[in-house]
């Protein structure tokens, strides 16, 4: 069965930071991997996808992925984080048209 | 473009009671799919569909049943409503062009059995 584990519960960063938030899944076969975020009181909007191709993805509000197939992960990275970043972040693997997520990542960004 | 839409937003059940949660789409997409999600957890497949007329079980389908008779409704029925199933609920909808697929969410419907 397709897992996702997503490292990290919480990730504190400070405003214009850096910030890393790592994915890791499980499958043996090809896989279509997703980031969606969620704002407080949301439903989930897609950051980015990876289907095939180049290994590094670029999504919206400047974030970025790169798909590892050697370590199996597809962590989420951004140069410079905004308050506004403040959500909940899951991860997600893709077979048959359904998806398995992580338990997600609160990014808390601090001013 | 209305996308996904859920109703109602909020509901608040008592123990045993049964109720319908509403999902509708307006993308002609043939998948669509029913999720919870509880703290600390992700969201978990509740049961999804790959047209009208087929469903089919997720990871935690025990308590809820689904039906699909059209291409544009997935509504989720709660049979007997039990404090275990207080989450919230998203429903989503998805298409499949070739190499291309990509997920689409309600708002969300935020159940709370008492």
């Amino acid at each position: 069965a397709q897992s996702v584990t997503q490292l990290d519960s919480q990730v504190p960063v400070f405003e214009e930071a850096p910030v890393e938030l790592r994915c890791n899944y499980s499958s043996s076969v090809s896989v279509y991997l997703f980031w969606y975020v969620q704002y407080p009181n949301q439903g989930l909007q897609l950051l980015l996808k990876y289907l095939s191709g180049s290994t590094l993805v670029k999504g919206i509000n400047g974030f970025e992925a790169e798909f590892n197939k050697s370590q199996t992960s597809f962590h989420l990275r951004k140069p410079s984080v905004h308050i506004s970043d403040t959500a909940e972040y899951f991860c997600a693997v893709e077979y048959g048209n359904k998806l398995v997520f992580g338990a997600g990542t609160i990014l808390r960004v601090k001013s | 473009n209305a996308g996904v839409t859920q109703t109602p937003k909020f509901q608040v059940l008592k123990t045993g009671q049964s109720m319908t949660l509403q999902c509708a789409q307006d993308m002609n997409h043939e998948y669509m799919s029913w999720y919870r999600q509880d703290p600390g957890m992700g969201l978990r497949l509740i049961h999804y569909s790959v047209g009208a007329g087929i469903t089919d079980q997720g990871e935690v389908p025990n308590g809820y049943n689904v039906s699909r008779s059209t291409t544009e409704d997935f509504p989720l029925r709660l049979l007997s409503a039990a404090p275990s199933q207080t989450s919230v609920y998203f429903c989503a909808s998805s298409y499949q062009q070739g190499a291309d697929t990509e997920a689409f969410f309600g708002q969300g419907t935020r159940l709370t059995v008492v």
